[in-house]
């Protein structure tokens, strides 16, 4: 099967950077994604890295390593609307392509 | 404007009740799928339909039981046999197949309360 961690909780504050790590263990590795859930909302995708390296959007981006089995999100010029839960999610096995979520990380952006 | 809508946004029930919860999208989506979300738990996976009129069971579907009779509808029945039935519930869809992202577009859940 397949097992994600990541830190339940993160703070930081407004105009900061802060980092979001997750690893992974899976048997057969296709990509690692990170969504966005705003509480009591619904989860928005944000990023999905296959390869080695930075992917860059705006104030976001994502790293993976994958002879690491390392990946992390980075959000610089923290605003306190970034303050919500991320999931990083990793494809299951077995031909399908359902994503497999870790527990998530609450972020909390102070002023 | 493309999307997946989830009704209701709250429902209560009293134990020993089925209750249906909808999902409909209109991305033309061919895969579907049903999460739970539990304080903590992250996204479970309860259900889900690569193609119409077919479904596999995730990793919690005891309880539970869905229905894909329609490419953009995809119910849940949540039974009185699931013993802990009160939690946040969240639809999605994708595109199927061999598609390289696998981006999943989610609803904007509905919250069961059984007492």
């Amino acid at each position: 099967g397949q097992s994600l961690e990541q830190p339940s909780e993160v703070t930081a504050v407004e105009g900061a950077i802060v980092q979001i790590n997750c690893t992974y263990q899976t048997s057969g590795f296709y990509g690692l994604s990170w969504y966005q859930q705003h509480d009591g909302g619904a989860p928005t995708f944000l990023s999905y890295n296959a390869l080695d390296g930075l992917e860059e959007t705006g104030r976001f981006s994502s790293f993976l390593s994958r002879s690491d089995s390392y990946g992390y999100l980075l959000l610089q010029e923290l605003q306190m609307k970034d303050s919500a839960s991320y999931f990083c999610a990793v494809r299951r096995t077995g031909g399908s392509y359902i994503p497999t979520f870790g527990r998530g990380t609450s972020l909390i952006v102070h002023p | 404007d493309g999307g997946i809508t989830q009704s209701p946004k709250y429902l209560f029930r009293k134990e020993g009740q089925n209750v249906t919860l909808s999902c409909e999208q209109n991305l033309n989506h061919d895969a579907m799928y049903w999460y739970r979300q539990d304080p903590g738990q992250g996204l479970r996976l309860i259900y889900y339909s690569q193609i119409v009129n077919d479904f596999q069971k995730g990793d919690i579907a005891e309880g539970y039981s869905v229905s894909r009779e329609k490419k953009e509808s995809f119910p849940l029945t949540v039974t009185s046999a699931q013993k802990n039935p009160t939690a946040f519930y969240l639809c999605a869809s994708s595109i199927a197949g061999t598609g390289i992202t696998h981006e999943q577009y989610f609803g904007p859940g509905t919250r069961l309360t059984v007492t």
